[in-house]
């Protein structure tokens, strides 16, 4: 089991560009899930997915985000465009749905914007 | 909504001591589940344990064990024979068993545990 993959592991980008994260769920996993950690904030969810369907993206700050689910093994958050409070560290989750399944992170990625 | 409360924003233990860290939570729901999780520098957020309330018995795995006392809305979590390997930021966790929440997890603010030599 590969666990849960995230990419770029690191990404620096400059205020005004696009930004794309990416994450492959563990192999049969149905719920997708995004969070977001700051020092100030701390762990947010952002969105998640069940069955590659949104179920609550109360926690996505504002119209920059944005996030897809095309098929079971990928997930995209996408900011356009970037500034600098998004800088932070986006972790991507997956679980099954069996009540009760603990969620399964992947190592995250850290957004800098400058 | 859910919330999650740690009280201690940093904690820290001599190696093979005791430590526990401390967790509250808020809740109307009867029925829910609740985790802690490490994050050592590396960032990776792991798995330490997990509890079901409708079950009264304290989960254990190793050296952790949890402290669950449902009427106190209270779920800390002992870490003994404490290790160089378990310094690291902790997350208390709570999860609904059903409804509109079901699935996700509501994270406390962390607690900061340093081991030392």
């Amino acid at each position: 089991d590969a666990g849960v993959i995230q990419s770029p592991r690191h990404e620096v980008t400059e205020m005004g560009q696009e930004v794309t994260l990416r994450c492959k769920p563990i192999s049969g996993h149905d719920y997708l899930f995004w969070y977001r950690q700051t020092m100030m904030r701390g762990l947010e969810l952002l969105i998640y997915f069940n069955n590659n369907v949104p179920i609550d993206d109360s926690g996505m700050p504002e119209d920059r985000f944005s996030a897809k689910m095309p098929n079971a093994s990928f997930s995209t958050l996408k900011i356009q465009p970037s500034e600098p409070r998004d800088s932070a560290v986006y972790f991507c989750a997956s679980s099954l749905g069996a009540r009760g399944s603990p969620l399964h992170f992947g190592n995250g990625t850290r957004l800098t914007v400058t | 909504a859910q919330t999650v409360t740690q009280s201690q924003p940093e904690m820290s233990v001599q190696e093979a001591e005791t430590v526990t860290l401390s967790c509250t939570y808020d809740t109307s729901e009867n029925n829910y589940y609740l985790f802690w999780y490490k994050q050592p520098p590396s960032r990776q957020m792991i798995l330490v344990i997990r509890q079901e309330a409708y079950k009264q018995q304290n989960a254990t795995e190793n050296r952790f064990s949890v402290n669950f006392q449902k009427a106190a809305k209270s779920f800390s979590l002992k870490i003994s024979d404490s290790q160089l390997g378990d310094t690291a930021m902790y997350f208390c966790a709570f999860m609904s068993a059903g409804g509109t929440s079901y699935g996700k997890l509501t994270f406390g603010q962390g607690t900061i545990l340093t081991v030392h030599p």
